[in-house]
Formats: structure tokens, sequence, C-alpha cells
């Protein structure tokens, strides 16, 4: 068990709906990162924040959005969704500066009919 | 741009050693990260490497980096069935602040009884 909690763990939504995956960090770091992980793009980095600001970006839709909340948990936001948005979405969290090794979620399996 | 290569498939015998391998083409790397997967579960940190090392050891797992020819490797000794999963190489390019990982395809280890 990595500290880090993602929820649901299953999402089973239509083409065009919106949702909310939540990850919440191990104690104590304060950086965040989102991964999709898909068959035909393997893992890809999406969006990090730290301490509740934006860091850096990825392979992130403009369609996605995703924010960290002052007790640091944070939200990917998926809307319009398409059927190749079906994928495992993982959250990781890391110290931040100087300690940036990441530790995983259990991810978010996301299914678009 | 960062480009991380792994074969896709190992098959060892049960109490063989596996090499996994990989390699990558950014050489600002400051870390490189091997992650274990298993069957419908998230990403295991298994074991890093400071880009200024040449290896490391711990218990089973033993990890070359050869930063001239910007390969690594991850060495498991005596290689359990449980060792069965897909093993990601990562390298962290280490950004001032963003210190997103950049995965490789995965290498799916097959550990025969």
């Amino acid at each position: 068990d990595s500290g880090v909690t993602q929820t649901p763990k299953h999402l089973i939504t239509a083409t065009g709906q919106r949702v909310t995956l939540r990850c919440s960090p191990r104690s104590g770091d304060l950086s965040v990162y989102w991964y999709q992980q898909s068959l035909d793009q393997g893992l890809q980095f999406l969006i990090q924040y730290y301490n509740g600001e934006e860091r850096a970006k990825g392979n992130i839709l403009e369609r996605f959005s995703a924010q960290q909340f002052p007790d640091l948990h944070s939200e990917l936001n998926l809307s319009s969704l398409e059927l190749g948005d079906s994928a495992l979405y993982f959250c990781a969290s890391s110290l931040g500066p100087g300690e940036e090794t990441q530790y995983f979620g259990p991810g978010t399996r996301l299914l678009v009919l | 741009g960062e480009d991380v290569e792994q074969s896709l498939f190992l098959s060892v015998r049960e109490g063989d050693s596996s090499v996994i391998n990989c390699t990558y083409t950014d050489s600002s790397s400051t870390y490189l990260y091997w992650y274990k997967q298993e069957p419908g579960a998230g990403l295991q940190l298994l074991t890093y490497i400071f880009s200024n090392m040449d290896m490391k050891q711990d218990q089973r797992l033993t990890v070359l980096l050869n930063k001239k020819d910007k390969h690594l490797s991850l060495r498991i000794a005596d290689t359990q069935t449980g060792d069965s999963a897909i093993y990601f190489c990562a390298e962290s390019i280490g950004r001032t602040g963003a210190n997103n990982l950049f995965f490789g395809t995965g290498t799916r280890l097959t550990v025969i009884p």
C-alpha cells in the first residue's frame, strides 16, 4: 500500500459525459501527478500540481482539467468523453522539490461506452 | 525529446535470474526508476538510482546504469512466480520544480514454474 488513495476504483459512463476522479496523496506529500495508461499510448504524464499550483503539463487534452485543493487532495475532471478516453488513470504523489520519488495510487479504471 | 525503450516480453524459469533492459535518450536524466505492475493493480515502486551512480543493490534486485550508453538494467535474482508482472523503467528529467516521469513500454515478465 503506497499511501496514495484514488476513488472511484471503476467508472463506466457514456460518450459526451463528464466525470471527476479523486486522489488523496500520501501524508506529507505536496506534489500530485496524474498519468493516463492506455493500450495504444502506454503510460503518459498528464499534469502535476505542487502545493495547490500547477507545476507542469504533459499530454493533457483541453477537455481535461485538474486542480489541487488546500487539503492537498486533487481532482481530475474529464469532460465531453470519447471512447478513446477509456483508460486507467493513475495519481502519484511525492514530497516536493528535492525529494521527487513518486508513489502511485491503485488507479481509476474508466470505461466510456 | 524523451524516449524510453524496453523489450516487450521476457520468460524465465523459476529460480533463474531475470535481466530486464531499458534504454533512454535524454542525458539530463536525474533519477531512473523501476516500477512493477501486477495484473489489475497499480504501479509499485521497486527501486531507483541516481544518475551519478553505476549500481544499486537491494536484496534480490540489482540495478546497473551505464550512463555513456544510456542503458539501465534490472536484475532479479532467484526469480519467483510472484515476480510475474509488467516492469516499467522511467526517467525523471529534473526540470526545476517539475519532475514528471517518462515511462518505457513495459516488459512483461513471465516466470515458468
